[in-house]
């Protein structure tokens, strides 16, 4: 397996436009993390699906965030609009069940101008 | 309330040193333990984890982190490092991955 895909790996933007970052899971997982890590808060959950529901997204930092998941294999995380505070490493996240280990994406470096 | 603490924010080392992270946690009843591993650009990867049983638990490359329920702490331990051991490592109690709580990370610079 590919293990978990992100897209964009980079991205810069200005201040007021909608950003969107995909994620990808290991097929089969069940459960899709979206973390945050910053260097002044270090890595926060924002939310997780388990079969492509969101369960929890108490995480999510304000209504400007908002995440879906319309099938297993295919997430997003929408900034709408977006800050120079969002800036950050978004990582995505997989496991099969909610005790098996996490399994990374390679993340999307935010930079809001 | 649930919380984690890695004492140490920035550690350097030269190469063949030996490594021990600290890594405390106030979480109630039983929890599970990670340590997981940053390199430099890269995504984080786990490192080990302990559920029950033997309280030292062995790694990859090297590490060991030994959980003593007493002291509320799961310490990363490596009898000596490498250069490529650079990397930022984080802690990580949890009941289950749904409240996985990252602790603030350590930074782990070897000299070669």
């Amino acid at each position: 397996d590919a293990g978990v895909i992100q897209s964009p790996r980079h991205e810069v933007t200005e201040m007021g436009q909608e950003v969107t970052l995909r994620c990808k899971p290991i097929s089969g997982h069940d459960y899709l993390f979206w973390y945050r890590q910053t260097m002044m808060r270090g890595l926060e959950l924002l939310i997780y699906f388990n079969n492509n529901v969101p369960i929890d997204d108490s995480g999510m930092p304000e209504d400007r965030f908002s995440a879906k998941m319309p099938n297993a294999s295919f997430s997003t995380l929408k900034i709408q609009p977006s800050e120079p505070r969002d800036s950050a490493v978004y990582f995505c996240a997989s496991s099969l069940g909610a005790y098996g280990e996490l399994f990374f994406g390679e993340g999307s470096r935010l930079t809001v101008l | 309330a649930q919380s984690v603490s890695q004492h140490n924010h920035h550690v350097i080392l030269s190469e063949a040193a030996s490594l021990e992270l600290g890594c405390n946690y106030s979480y109630g009843g039983t929890v599970n333990l990670f340590w997981y591993v940053q390199y430099p650009g890269q995504h984080l990867q786990l490192l080990l984890k302990y559920f029950s049983g033997d309280p030292l638990v062995k790694g990859i490359k090297g590490f060991e982190a030994e959980f003593i329920k007493s002291k509320f702490s799961f310490n990363l331990r490596k009898p000596s490092v490498q250069w490529s051991d650079t990397a930022e490592y984080f802690c990580a109690p949890s009941y289950n991955n749904n409240d996985m709580r990252f602790g603030a990370g350590t930074r782990l610079t070897v000299k070669p």
